[in-house]
């Protein structure tokens, strides 16, 4: 079944780590996306990436890092330089120019 | 940039009755996609309806359908007959060519009462 997968499920950080989030998409999308969520708010836009090796900040991406070396993979690097990183994170990809966005079921990060 | 309001931060309907939820949206594009997404409390996205710019008939998904109305930069839900499973929070969306991103609006939790 094609899909986009988001690992783990839950993750803890102690303050002063970086911890890096998993996205996978077996869907051939060209574009991923990288958004948080806080409790009770919409969705915010950290990074994303049009085409391999090519990526863009959103709104909010202080604190945050990513890389897209392979099609198939966006990975979200949360670092030490986030001040608050409490938050449940959510991948998606598109098929552009279809449009819909497919996500990930996402990841909750918490500082311990 | 372009930005997505939702005005409505919780609505509450009767079992099987309608029930809208409002969205605006601010931007000086003429071509773009409008979204509605359904969270419910597994988190997952759920695609509920669409609507492309420039159709002027308004998008319907079984007991989903939309008011879009270009001119005044809206887009409102509209649920008839609700179920106790369209309980959820509801976020409206802009997609933009220019920009190539997915723009969010701020959600509304929507209760629905047996």
């Amino acid at each position: 079944d094609g899909g986009i997968t988001q690992s783990p499920k839950y993750l803890f950080r102690k303050e002063g780590q970086n911890v890096t989030l998993s996205c996978e998409q077996n869907l051939n999308h060209d574009a991923m996306y990288w958004y948080r969520q806080d409790p009770g708010q919409g969705l915010r836009l950290i990074y994303y990436s049009q085409i391999v090796n090519d990526f863009q900040k959103g709104d909010i991406a202080e604190g945050y890092s990513v890389s897209r070396e392979k099609k198939e993979s966006f990975p979200l690097t949360v670092t030490s330089a986030q001040k608050n990183p409490t938050a449940f994170y959510l991948c998606a990809s598109v098929d552009s120019p279809n449009t819909e966005a497919f996500f990930g079921q996402g990841t909750r990060l918490t500082v311990v | 940039a372009q930005t997505v309001t939702q005005s409505q931060p919780e609505m509450s309907v009767q079992e099987a009755e309608t029930v809208t939820l409002s969205c605006t949206y601010d931007t000086s594009e003429s071509d773009y996609y409008l979204f509605w997404y359904k969270q419910p409390p597994s988190r997952q996205m759920i695609l509920v309806i669409r609507q492309e710019a420039y159709k002027q008939q308004n998008a319907t998904e079984n007991r989903f359908s939309v008011n879009f109305q270009k001119a005044a930069k809206s887009f409102s839900l509209k649920i008839s007959d609700s179920q106790l499973g369209d309980a959820a929070m509801y976020f409206c969306a802009y997609w933009g060519n220019a920009g190539n991103m997915l723009t969010f609006g701020g959600g509304t939790r929507l209760m629905v009462k047996p």
